[in-house]
């Protein structure tokens, strides 16, 4: 199956500080990803919506000056949390939607595959 | 925005009994699906229903979906300790834009 992965899995880091986190589809090529953020014991809200190539679309309230997205390959996605906040610390998940497998075949973006996530800790 | 509101927020059941999760939601779906999340990690997707389907299984799991009612139910059948998880409907709102709407999810303990 489709695997994604996402780098850090944990982080933590000061107030002020900018982190970056990257969301890697490993074994085909995804033409659409979303970033989405989970509070404890909350369910995921979706931030934005990344495709290859364009500038991310986001969700009303998401800052997009806060939280840059860059969508640069069809392989990869990134999630940069400017001038990080403790309101920031939570857990960022991606998903990579709508592809073409490496060994051929393709789906559309109502098939999605979701990362591990990323705990950010902002002290 | 969240959509989907589930019922119950939390379930304990010893192993061997069945789980039922209901979700409802306000706006028109292209598609459900249902995601399980073990604490702390990521999303594993268990069963997409689309809007013109109104039941369908995977293994132990059953879903049905009332578009009339907007609302759709997850059965999973002869639970076992390892359904331990965090259950959360998701909807596809229409034109296949990929985005997905996430309930508040159902907590479900599964007791040995």
């Amino acid at each position: 199956g489709a695997v994604v992965s996402q780098h850090p899995s944990w982080v933590i880091c000061k107030s002020g500080t900018s982190v970056k986190i990257e969301c890697r589809s490993l074994d085909f090529q995804a033409t659409t990803m979303f970033w989405y953020r989970q509070f404890p014991k909350q369910s995921l809200m979706l931030m934005a919506t990344s495709n290859e190539g364009s500038k991310a679309t986001y969700e009303q309230g998401v800052e997009k000056d806060k939280f840059l997205i860059n969508h640069a390959s069809l392989t990869l996605s990134t999630l940069t949390v400017t001038s990080a906040h403790p309101e920031d610390s939570s857990f960022y998940i991606c998903s990579a939607g709508g592809g073409h497998s490496t060994s051929g075949g393709a789906w559309g973006t109502d098939t999605q595959y979701f990362g591990p996530g990323t705990r950010l800790t902002v002290l | 925005s969240q959509q989907g509101e589930e019922d119950p927020q939390a379930l304990s059941i010893q192993e061997g009994e069945n789980a039922t999760m209901n979700c409802s939601y306000k706006t028109s779906i292209n598609n459900l699906q249902w995601y399980r999340q073990n604490s702390g990690r990521g999303l594993v997707h268990l069963i997409l229903i689309r809007s013109n389907e109104r039941e369908k299984h995977s293994g132990r799991l059953r879903v049905t979906l009332d578009t009339s009612k907007k609302s759709s139910s997850l059965l999973i059948t002869a639970s076992r300790a390892a359904d331990t998880a965090s259950y959360f409907c998701a909807t596809a709102p229409p034109g296949n834009t990929g985005k997905l709407i996430f309930g508040q999810g159902t907590t479900l303990q599964v007791k040995p």
